[in-house]
């Protein structure tokens, strides 16, 4: 079974400046997909940005960015610039081939003025 | 395009009554799931349904939940009888297939307290 850790329950950072999430994973497969999904307050799930496992280039999504270490089973997400409508709860997700998510605990993520 | 509706939004009842949770995904979305998040914690698959058919049902508490999806599009979620450990948020989402490429979008979530 596939198991994914996010280590940080709580993060703040000023707006505008910038702020790594991070998280690893578990998992004896090769092929997979992982994913970061944003849930504000109002509890709608939006994903962020997503990382096929075959890509060695990480993703990038506006002020959005990953570092994918395949070997090591980690990855983080970086926000650039943030914003106070960045302030949310963020989920790192891993989806194996049998199209199962798994989600991590979350990070709590406060952008302060 | 108009996004994962559900309903109702929150709901209270007692321990050991029942309680059906309604989801309608996106047009054409063949793919459905059934998310329970707890509080504080990330959401856990309960079912996921390829159009009518069941496809992965193996985190549901079969004892006390059920989940159809009759004509393979809206579905409903049933839980009977509630128990306390069931307070939680309900979050449907869909996707166009199956497979790591599909995007799921998620609805804005059933929040049940079972007091």
């Amino acid at each position: 079974a596939q198991t994914v850790t996010q280590s940080q329950p709580e993060m703040s950072v000023q707006e505008a400046e910038t702020v790594t999430l991070s998280c690893t994973y578990d998992t004896s497969e090769n092929n997979y997909y992982l994913f970061w999904y944003k849930q504000p307050p109002s509890r709608q799930m939006i994903l962020v940005i997503r990382q096929e496992a075959y890509k060695q280039q990480n993703a990038t999504e506006n002020r959005f960015s990953v570092n994918f270490q395949k070997a090591a089973k980690s990855f983080s997400l970086k926000i650039s610039d943030s914003q106070l409508g960045d302030t949310a709860m963020y989920f790192c997700a891993f989806k194996n081939a049998g199209n199962m998510l798994t989600f991590g605990g979350g990070t709590r993520l406060m952008v302060k003025p | 395009e108009a996004g994962v509706a559900q309903s109702p939004r929150y709901k209270i009842i007692e321990k050991r009554q029942s309680v059906a949770f309604w989801c309608n995904p996106i047009s054409g979305h063949a793919t459905l799931y059934w998310y329970q998040q707890i509080l504080g914690q990330g959401p856990k698959l309960l079912i996921q349904f390829q159009n009518n058919g069941v496809v992965d049902d193996s985190q549901l508490p079969k004892d006390r939940f059920s989940a159809e999806r009759l004509k393979g599009v809206d579905s409903t979620l049933k839980i009977q009888p509630a128990k306390l450990e069931d307070s939680a948020v309900y979050l449907c989402a869909s996707s166009y297939g199956q497979g790591g490429s599909y995007e799921q979008y998620f609805g804005p979530g059933t929040r049940l307290t079972v007091t």
